[in-house]
């Protein structure tokens, strides 16, 4: 069965204070893995889709990494606005569903 | 270009009772998932549909259906609701069916069971 580990649960930051979010991934085969931001009261919004080991992306303060059992979602001197919870989610390989495995999130509070 | 849109935003129900809830894909996108999303959970997915035939289910039972209309709408059907449905229900839609393509979220109906 696809798993997907969050670390932290939440995080508190000071703005500019740089930290990284965690997700740890275990799944037959790896189709990608996807990173997307939430809102409250909004469903997901798309950030980063990544496919194999080393590859990196990167939006505005925002960086993700790929290695064979982990992710990571760099974020480089965040501002309040950056404040929402951070989903992870694996897509399978082989036959079967489609759909995308989720983490629970990472709900990140930026401090002015 | 328009966004995905549901409908109802809010829903209560009681135990036992019935309920369809709709979602207008993005323009242009023929393929259409909804996820179940419980409180502090991420969103698990529920099925998919592209070109009105389902193509892909999680594990969910008999009771959650689906449909996919020729202007690729979709609809949720929820038969002998229970506590445990009381969720956010998120609709996205995308491009195609290929894997790795980006979905597109509504921003969900809030579904309560009492």
């Amino acid at each position: 069965e696809d798993q997907v580990t969050q670390s932290p649960e939440a995080l508190r930051l000071q703005e500019g204070e740089s930290s990284s979010l965690n997700c740890s991934y275990t799944v037959s085969g790896l189709r990608g893995l996807f990173w997307y931001r939430q809102d409250p009261g909004k469903g997901p919004e798309f950030l980063f889709t990544l496919y194999s080991a080393g590859e990196e992306k990167e939006k505005e303060r925002l960086k993700a990494t790929l290695t064979k059992k982990e992710s990571f979602l760099h974020i480089t001197a965040p501002k309040p606005e950056d404040s929402a919870t951070y989903l992870c989610a694996v897509q399978a390989s082989g036959g079967g569903a489609d759909g995308l495995t989720f983490g629970k999130g990472t709900h990140l509070i930026i401090q002015p | 270009e328009t966004g995905v849109t549901q409908s109802p935003t809010h829903l209560i129900k009681t135990r036992g009772q019935q309920v369809t809830l709709r979602c207008s894909s993005q323009s242009g996108h023929n393929t259409v998932s909804w996820y179940q999303q419980a409180l502090g959970q991420g969103p698990q997915f529920i099925f998919q549909y592209y070109r009105e035939e389902e193509n892909g289910r999680g594990n969910f039972p008999p009771r959650f259906s689906g449909l996919q209309f020729p202007n690729y709408s979709s609809e949720l059907n929820v038969n002998a609701l229970e506590l445990d449905d009381s969720a956010l229900y998120l609709c996205a839609s995308s491009l195609n069916r290929a894997v790795n393509e980006k979905l597109f979220f509504g921003s969900g109906t809030q579904l309560s069971v009492l």
